[in-house]
């Protein structure tokens, strides 16, 4: 099993709808999750942190973490064609000092 | 946020030689960085992480004397790509962890492309 997981397909969503991704991780003890975006030909960039269970607001973007069912989610919501990129979530696997990543997930926002 | 920043950010060299990728960290200390290599249209790999006044620790698969990595000060890292090869083109980005150690931040990334 992976330690990360994010098996969407490319999500197409037009502008103005919400962009609702998922991800899953495998280790139950980890305390650390993120969401990088990463547009063409660039490196990532950190958008949310999340630690607690529950929703976590900034701006456009809403991180929501369900440590029960080791599941963290990102929202987008009026999507803006500048969201146009890859999301990659992360876990800071316990006891390790390493980031663990999902593929990711390419978001097309259509005008 | 904390800043990373990578020199060179493009370089493009002939097969044989050795080409020395910087990461700094500008405005924190950073005991551990980490290398990661990027395939176009593939995910992150984690090459290996990078410890201040120790050896780095590599992942598997990653031939550590090709792969040179250095991390003599609490501000700088560096990946020295020895005998480089078409083959070895990639993206090559760094990262590191705040003083918190709660986020991790990457550098702008390093196009190397051999040829």
């Amino acid at each position: 099993q992976k330690e990360v997981e994010q098996n969407s397909g490319p999500l197409s969503v037009p502008e103005g709808a919400i962009a609702s991704l998922n991800c899953t991780y495998s280790d139950r003890g980890s305390q650390s999750f993120f969401w990088y975006r990463q547009y063409s030909g660039k490196s990532p960039e950190l958008i949310m942190s999340i630690y607690s269970n529950g929703d976590k607001e900034d701006g456009r973007f809403t991180a929501q973490l369900n440590k029960a069912s080791q599941y963290v989610s990102l929202l987008i919501r009026d999507s803006q064609p500048s969201d146009s990129a890859t999301y990659l979530c992360a876990v800071n696997i316990r006891g390790n000092n390493r980031l663990a990543f999902g593929k990711g997930n390419q978001v097309v926002v259509i005008p | 946020g904390a800043v990373v920043s990578q020199h060179p950010s493009r370089v493009i060299c002939k097969s044989g030689t050795s080409v020395k990728i910087e990461c700094r960290s500008l405005d924190f200390q950073a005991t551990t960085m980490f290398w990661y290599r990027q395939f176009p249209k593939k995910s992150l790999m984690l090459m290996a992480t990078s410890n201040e006044g120790s050896k780095a620790t590599y992942e598997q698969g990653v031939e550590k004397d090709k792969f040179l990595i250095n991390h003599a000060s609490l501000t700088l890292s560096t990946l020295t790509v020895t005998s480089a090869h078409p083959e070895d083109s990639s993206f090559y980005i760094c990262s590191a962890w705040t003083p918190k150690g709660n986020e991790q931040f990457f550098g702008p990334g390093t196009r190397l492309t051999v040829l």
